[in-house]
């Protein structure tokens, strides 16, 4: 079984400032996605990275995926309340086949 | 219409109770999922369709029943649950052997 840890588990920050969360595993992924879950919704795909080393970019959000696709991690820049949420990796064969980490849970205070 | 809807968002069932959970996708897709979101747990996969065929059944006790009567469509039935199966339970989809998942919005079920 591919194993998937985020870190950290839990950040409160302040409005404006900068983080970085991590996706880590001993496994080779061939993708990871990136999901945001708020509270009593379900979680909505941010992100898929494919190549190693790629990064991508969605507004305040930057994504990068390991050289070895074995790890990938999520820096936000100037966080807002609204980044509030469960960030979730995710990688697997396909969908059906996925393993979701535990989440890090993002609380940004205005 | 949203991309994939769950009815109802809310469940309190007692133990005895039969009830079942909706789940359905505009998205054209022909995979679909039931997940199990625990507190403090990771998602949990419980069962996956592809074409409306069972293709995964991750060890799901038989008091859930999945339906799949086409491809837009997913139930979950539920009958002499427990108190620990107590969970916001998730429907998500994706083309067949597709990398991508799309959730619904869950059903928060409380068991009493």
């Amino acid at each position: 079984t591919q194993l998937l840890e985020q870190s950290p588990q839990f950040l409160s920050i302040q409005e404006g400032e900068n983080l970085t969360v991590y996706c880590n595993s001993s496994s080779v992924f061939s993708s990871l996605q990136w999901y945001r879950q708020e509270p009593g919704e379900g979680p909505v795909l941010l992100v898929t990275v494919v190549t190693g080393g790629e990064v991508k970019k969605l507004k305040r959000l930057t994504f990068q995926f390991g050289d070895a696709r074995k790890d990938s991690s999520l820096h936000i820049t100037a966080a807002q309340p609204g980044d509030t949420g469960l960030y979730l990796c995710a990688g697997g064969e396909y969908a059906g086949k996925s393993t979701f980490g535990d989440g890090t849970t993002l609380t940004v205070k205005p | 219409e949203t991309g994939v809807t769950q009815t109802p968002r809310h469940l309190v069932m007692g133990m005895t109770n039969k009830k079942s959970l909706k789940c359905e996708q505009h998205l054209g897709h022909n995979a679909m999922y039931w997940y199990k979101q625990s507190a403090k747990k990771p998602l949990e996969l419980m069962f996956v369709y592809n074409f409306k065929e069972q293709t995964e059944n991750n060890s799901v006790p038989s008091r859930f029943s999945p339906e799949c009567p086409n491809s837009s469509h997913l139930f979950l039935h539920l009958h002499t649950l427990q108190p620990e199966d107590s969970a916001l339970y998730l429907c998500a989809s994706s083309q067949r052997q597709g990398i991508e998942a799309f959730f619904g919005q869950g059903t928060r079920l409380t068991v009493v």
